[in-house]
């Protein structure tokens, strides 16, 4: 079955370093790949996606590129702000009619002054 | 702009009670989702709609029943809760047009069963 993997948490930045979330992805044909973000408090919210091969996805600064080669959608950013520390989700959504999102497990960002 | 709204936010429940969860959402969206998370876990799917009167199981359904009488409502009942039951639940809901995969998230309900 489908089937998202994230690296394990949770992760401590100083504020203006360089931040890689690693998602892998396990799915048949070509699914639509999603980030998301939970900030505290609040309920889980679109960061970007990407929808096909070699794609790239931005939003606020991050990015994550689609690889179909390596089955990975890692989410990047130069440049981390306090206000980015939260749970990132990565997640798939199936080729296929009535198909679902999947999330991984969520791995918890905390940026530090 | 309320967007999706549920209540309530926290709840201590005993083996056996059983409550509704609510959720209500204010975007005309016509597919609506319940998703629990436990910890250490990614969102498991328990239920879904894809309009009013029209329902369907998720990954994880068993111990849960929902209706959806109306577009904006689609409330999730416990009837017999149990510790196993105890998670964050997220109620969501989106458009599903062509191209638009975006789900809109409540701010959770914290469940406890002791």
């Amino acid at each position: 079955g489908n089937s998202v993997t994230q690296m394990e948490g949770p992760v401590t930045l100083s504020e203006e370093a360089f931040l890689t979330i690693n998602c892998t992805y396990t799915a048949t044909g070509y699914p639509s790949l999603f980030w998301y973000v939970q900030y505290p408090g609040e309920g889980l919210q679109l960061l970007l996606k990407a929808t096909k091969a070699d794609d790239k996805g931005s939003n606020k600064g991050f990015e994550a590129t689609y690889r179909k080669e390596t089955t990975s959608f890692h989410l990047e950013k130069g440049s981390v702000q306090v206000s980015d520390s939260a749970v990132y989700f990565c997640a798939l959504r199936a080729t296929g009619a009535n198909s679902k999102l999947t999330f991984g497990k969520g791995i918890t960002l905390s940026v530090r002054p | 702009n309320a967007g999706v709204t549920q209540t309530p936010k926290f709840r201590i429940l005993k083996i056996g009670q059983s409550m509704t969860l609510q959720c209500t959402q204010d975007m005309n969206h016509n597919y609506m989702y319940w998703y629990r998370q436990d910890p250490g876990m990614g969102l498991k799917l328990i239920y879904y709609s894809v309009g009013a009167g029209i329902t369907d199981k998720g990954e994880v359904p068993n111990g849960y029943n929902v209706s959806r009488s109306t577009t904006e409502d689609f409330p999730l009942r416990l009837e017999l809760a149990a510790p196993s039951q105890t998670s964050v639940y997220f109620c969501a809901s989106s458009y599903e047009g062509r191209n638009n995969e975006k789900l809109f998230f409540g701010s959770g309900t914290q469940l406890s069963v002791l």
